[in-house]
């Protein structure tokens, strides 16, 4: 079984840009989180989608979004980028429901913004 | 709110040695999960070992185990017999359930080599 895909791989955006993020979880996977790593805050969680709908959200500005589609794949979009915004953005799928809880974690998309 | 402690920033030991990675946590909550995730220069995280905190018997995966010390909130990792392909960061991580949704809080992460 095919795990969890995310692209683009890297990416440079410029300040005042926006930039949109993929990820596709691993077949049958229902539920996609995502999570902002950097060297100084470490490992941080933005928001959870189950079913195309938002279900947890972390402390980030409304500049990140996300979005889930039909098929269970989801998108992230950060408007008006800032340098603090470069980091590697990890995306972990899991089936969903209240037993399944084991996450797990695409490759990432390392964003920098100059 | 919840937070880990990773309190080891760097550890290194010799390829076959036994290495030991502290973790504490902290929550009032009675029902959690708990888990160890390696990122290996590769940055993919994978996931190394997992506990149920309503489990007293400790998890065990092959060469990696846990001592899950509940009342003091301790998850230590435990890794035997070494290998160079164990060289990454290593974090701990707590997990929270709301209403259905999970939340992952990670502490501050390990650096792991191991040494020839």
């Amino acid at each position: 079984k095919a795990g969890v895909t995310q692209t683009p791989r890297y990416l440079i955006k410029t300040r005042g840009q926006q930039v949109t993020l993929s990820c596709s979880p691993i077949s049958g996977h229902r539920s996609v989180s995502w999570y902002q790593q950097t060297p100084g805050q470490g490992l941080q969680f933005l928001f959870e989608y189950f079913s195309e709908t938002q279900r947890n959200k972390g402390n980030f500005p409304g500049r990140f979004s996300g979005r889930q589609f039909s098929n269970s794949r989801s998108e992230m979009n950060v408007s008006t980028l800032e340098l603090g915004d470069s980091a590697l953005y990890l995306c972990a799928s899991r089936l969903g429901g209240q037993a399944a809880y084991e996450q797990y974690f695409g490759p990432g998309t390392r964003l920098t913004v100059t | 709110a919840q937070t880990v402690t990773q309190s080891q920033p760097e550890m290194s030991v010799q390829e076959a040695e036994t290495v030991t990675l502290s973790c504490t946590y902290d929550t009032s909550e009675s029902n959690y999960y708990l888990f160890w995730y390696k990122q290996p220069p590769s940055r993919q995280m994978i996931l190394v070992i997992r506990q149920e905190a309503y489990k007293q018997q400790n998890a065990t995966e092959n060469r990696f185990s846990v001592n899950f010390q509940k009342a003091a909130k301790s998850f230590s990792l435990k890794i035997s017999d070494s290998q160079l392909g164990d060289t990454a960061m290593y974090f701990c991580a707590f997990m929270k359930r709301i209403q259905g949704a999970q939340k992952l809080v990670f502490g501050q992460g390990t650096r792991l080599t191991i040494n020839p």
